[in-house]
């Protein structure tokens, strides 16, 4: 069964604007990751925000957890075509596995 | 640093045979686990493996079955296969089964 749910399942945008996606979970966690999958290939891991932070930067990503609601966002500032790919949150618990959203397709127009 | 690799990268089955798949997890890294990608499922765990020995294990019969060997490398083989057994298998490996490590996946075709 899925434990994230992302939203929305699609976004298409130009690029140079921002692109954001946001997850909901519902059991706790220790950390939530974000991964992106460039059409039916491997995952790349993007970002880790542990349970006990807000929100964390990595490069063009801004990543934010809400405990209380039980949801995270990933922005992407400044998307590029190369950024087209399927986004995924996953969280994780104490029992070593990784619980996938459903992800969401994003398309950046050039 | 070699990433995480997985063999054969494609394969095309036959319902009631079986199949093992392959992963080399990046060096130095002791955890590998498996997961299914399916369009109408999604990705789902399916076992994780830590210095050879099983830690977790997801909702799927006893056909799916796995090993993790002394050198960290892993197999995973499913038995007796069915048409919906189709499917993106990932492989992953971790440090410290947080940050995970993807390989390119093997895409299993069973007819």
């Amino acid at each position: 069964s899925q434990q994230g749910e992302e939203d929305p399942q699609a976004l298409s945008i130009q690029e140079g604007e921002n692109a954001t996606m946001n997850c909901s979970y519902k059991t706790s966690i220790n950390n939530l990751q974000w991964y992106r999958q460039n059409s039916g290939r491997g995952l790349v891991h993007l970002i880790l925000i542990r349970s006990n932070e807000r929100e964390k930067h990595s490069g063009r990503l801004r990543v934010t957890l809400d405990t209380s609601k039980k949801s995270s966002s990933l922005l992407i500032t400044a998307s590029r075509a190369a950024d087209t790919a399927s986004y995924f949150c996953a969280t994780g618990g104490s029992n070593y596995k990784l619980t996938f959203g459903k992800g969401t397709l994003l398309t950046v127009n050039p | 640093k070699a990433g995480v690799t997985q063999t054969p990268r494609y394969l095309i089955k036959t319902r009631g045979q079986q199949v093992t798949l392959s992963c080399s997890p990046i060096s130095g890294h002791r955890s590998v686990s498996w997961y299914q990608q399916t369009p109408g499922q999604g990705l789902q765990f399916l076992f994780e493996y830590f210095s050879e020995t099983q830690r977790n294990k997801g909702n799927f019969p006893g056909r799916f079955s796995g090993r993790q060997f002394s050198n960290s490398r892993s197999e995973m083989n499913v038995s007796t296969l069915e048409l919906g057994d189709s499917a993106l298998y990932l492989c992953a490996s971790s440090k410290d089964s947080y940050e995970q490590y993807f390989g390119p996946g093997t895409r299993l075709t069973v007819t």
